[in-house]
């Protein structure tokens, strides 16, 4: 059965500095890896996904599948980036599309 | 634009009674799921559906039941509402293909008395 670990239930940095969320699965296939972001009273939203390789608002995510992990970095926050995070996993084939998410990271930025 | 609607933003119910939350979407996608969603546990999947009248239990699916009787709506059913099914309730949806994005609703905040 896949897995998703976030280990830091709250992060907090400040406005300018550089911000990693952690995200490590387990799973023995080939899965694709996403983060969703749910801003302040907004619905949960996809952010950005590894099959894509695209940095969606100045975020990346890099698949590291030696270390089995999908930490998504931004090299300079910005207060608006405050939100909550998830990373989930497809398991592909025949999922259905299901997703398995990790707990969750909230983040805040401060000015 | 993608359209997932939840057809209660709160819904307050007493301990005993039958619950139904709504969910229709409006971009004739083929998979409807339902999670609940609590501090520190994040998303949990209840049920999917990846057609009319199909239906798959997810992680977490005892006390629930689901309902598809037409494409674009997925209902979600509790028989007998506990307080431990206090929470907040997501629905999503996406295309058939596997590694789609997933399409989200603005939740139903659910307490149970």
């Amino acid at each position: 059965a896949q897995r998703v670990t976030q280990p830091e239930k709250l992060l907090s940095v400040f406005k300018g500095a550089p911000v990693e969320l952690k995200c490590n699965y387990s799973y023995s296939g080939s899965p694709e890896l996403f983060w969703y972001v749910q801003y302040s009273r907004q619905r949960l939203q996809l952010l950005l996904r590894h099959i894509s390789r695209e940095s969606i608002k100045g975020f990346t995510a890099d698949l590291n599948k030696g270390e089995t992990s999908f930490h998504l970095k931004k090299p300079f926050a910005q207060e608006e980036d405050s939100a909550m995070y998830y990373c989930a996993l497809n398991a592909g084939g025949t999922s259905y599309g299901k997703l398995t998410f990790g707990q969750g990271t909230i983040l805040t930025v401060h000015p | 634009d993608v359209k997932v609607t939840q057809s209660s933003r709160y819904l307050v119910k007493r301990t005993g009674e039958k619950v139904f939350l709504e969910c229709v979407q409006d971009m004739d996608h083929e998979n409807m799921f339902w999670y609940r969603q609590d501090p520190g546990l994040g998303l949990r999947l209840i049920y999917f559906s990846y057609d009319v009248k199909m239906k798959e239990k997810g992680d977490i699916p005892e006390g629930y039941s689901v309902s598809r009787e037409k494409k674009e709506r997925f209902s979600l059913i509790l028989e007998s509402a506990s307080t431990n099914q206090t929470s907040m309730y997501l629905c999503a949806s996406s295309r058939y293909v596997s590694y789609n994005e997933q399409f989200f609703g603005p939740g139903t905040r659910l307490t149970v008395l």
